[in-house]
């Protein structure tokens, strides 16, 4: 079955970019989303078709999609933005990451 | 804005069966835009797709497990349920419903519940 893999973990300063990666056998045909949940609330919708954002997510979020991998950005980091990260994408079947946790030091 | 609400019981026994309802308010679920979905989320763990359904009934579910899962839609209600069959410790988890959007070859999760605390246990 198909699997994407997730760093466990990523730090950042506030202020700083944050990178959070997603790797998958050939991801970049798939159109990977992402999701962020913060603690004891509901996952998010941020990104969608490779770097588009709903109504209402910051501009300092974006993405990109290429070979095996794809990489969520978050720029500017604030402390809001605390919280586990999720990739999925379509496979015959929908496939989520494992998550990362972003920890803003 | 549309909004999504889980129910049912918290604490199920081993071997039995789960039933969970989602209640959609703020939009149609008779659209043909949409599926409507449940994903789990197990303590400390992350996300699992359980199955998807359409206003017409037409429903896939998670190759893992699907043998134990029965998806069912109440137009008249704007509800959708599931049913999770012999459930184990292992079930315990956090219940989610969610719009289901294709949206070109992929598809997203843009609107979800606030969940549902499902504990397996005797």
């Amino acid at each position: 079955s198909y699997e994407l893999t997730q760093p466990p973990s990523v730090s950042v300063s506030p202020g700083q970019t944050a990178r959070i990666t997603c790797s998958g056998d050939r991801l970049g045909d798939k159109s990977p989303c992402w999701y962020q949940q913060r603690a004891g609330q509901s996952p998010v919708l941020l990104i969608y078709q490779d770097n588009k954002r709903p109504s209402g997510i910051p501009e300092r979020f974006s993405a990109s999609n290429s070979g095996n991998t794809a990489t969520l950005t978050i720029s500017g980091t604030q402390a809001m933005d605390e919280a586990e990260y999720f990739c999925q994408a379509w496979d015959s079947n929908v496939v989520f990451g494992e998550g990362t946790k972003l920890t803003v030091l | 804005q549309l909004q999504l609400q889980e129910s049912g019981p918290g604490l199920v026994k081993p071997s039995e069966t789960l039933s969970l309802t989602c209640t959609v308010s703020g939009g149609s679920i008779r659209s043909s835009y949409y599926y409507w979905a449940w994903i789990r989320q197990p303590p400390g763990k992350g996300l699992e797709w359980i199955g998807s359904i359409y206003y017409s009934g037409s429903a896939s579910s998670n190759p893992s497990l699907d043998s134990r899962v029965t998806l069912s839609i109440d137009t008249s209600k704007n509800q959708f349920s599931l049913k999770f069959f012999s459930v184990t410790a292992a079930d315990t988890a956090v219940y989610y419903c969610a719009r289901r959007l294709i949206v070109g070859t992929t598809t997203v999760f843009d609107y979800w519940g606030q969940g549902t605390q499902v504990t397996v246990s005797s």
